[in-house]
């Protein structure tokens, strides 16, 4: 009965490579949202979607492409990894303004 | 600006004392402000949240007080337990409250 769901939850690979993480939501939610956190714990917000649209594309290298099939999915495909895209990536969702509900993280790192 | 400062970063309290986490925020037309919880491992989760139109809201031991003419709000955690250590997460609504700005998060140690 999970609310916010993410996979995989840990993800090793090596540089250069091209990964995709993928996030749903049963709670019929409008709005998506990624976020990558640093080993400093900082939560910075690098995505939004509002019924599949793209609402916030923070300063993020184009090399991270979102991707919204429908309202209920997020998904998060990064191309051409570095060293320093190793960090653990959240995806959330909430109703616009509302309470954000997390999913349980993906740790990414990148040898 | 849509900046939300948190301090201090790192709080240790015996047990049985209160913490208190202070945040102070930058966009006057911010309305609502969620507090977040992320134990180790763990995934951040919603502990308590206030909106504009109330200064100060409480749930058990935990309290959220907000001046919106200071723009600072706190969290108050009375009787701390060793299961509240954790980091604690302000935030504020931003940029027309259609996404939330966080603070950088607060290392709270519960010492037995």
């Amino acid at each position: 009965d999970t609310a916010v769901s993410q996979t995989p939850k840990y993800l090793v690979t090596q540089m250069g490579n091209d990964k995709s993480i993928k996030c749903e939501q049963n709670l019929g939610h409008d709005t998506m949202y990624w976020y990558k956190q640093d080993s400093k714990k900082f939560l910075k917000i690098m995505f939004s979607y509002n019924n599949k649209e793209l609402i916030i594309n923070e300063t993020v290298p184009n090399r991270f492409s979102p991707k919204s099939p429908d309202k209920a999915h997020l998904n998060l495909h990064i191309n051409s990894l570095e060293l320093g895209d190793s960090a653990v990536y959240f995806c959330a969702s909430s109703q616009l303004t509302g309470e954000q509900f997390f999913g349980p993280g993906t740790r990414l790192t990148v040898l | 600006g849509e900046n939300v400062e948190q301090h201090p970063s790192t709080l240790s309290v015996q047990e049985g004392d209160s913490a208190v986490i202070k945040c102070t925020y930058s966009d006057s037309a911010s309305n609502y402000f969620p507090w977040y919880k992320q134990e180790l491992g763990k995934r951040p989760q919603l502990i308590i949240d206030i909106r504009s139109n109330v200064g100060e809201k409480k749930d058990q031991r935990i309290a959220v007080t907000l001046n919106k003419t200071a723009k600072h709000f706190s969290l108050h955690i009375t009787e701390t337990q060793p299961e509240d250590s954790a980091v604690y997460f302000c935030a504020a609504a931003v940029g027309g409250n259609n996404r939330l700005a966080f603070g950088k998060g607060n290392q709270v140690v519960v010492i037995p």
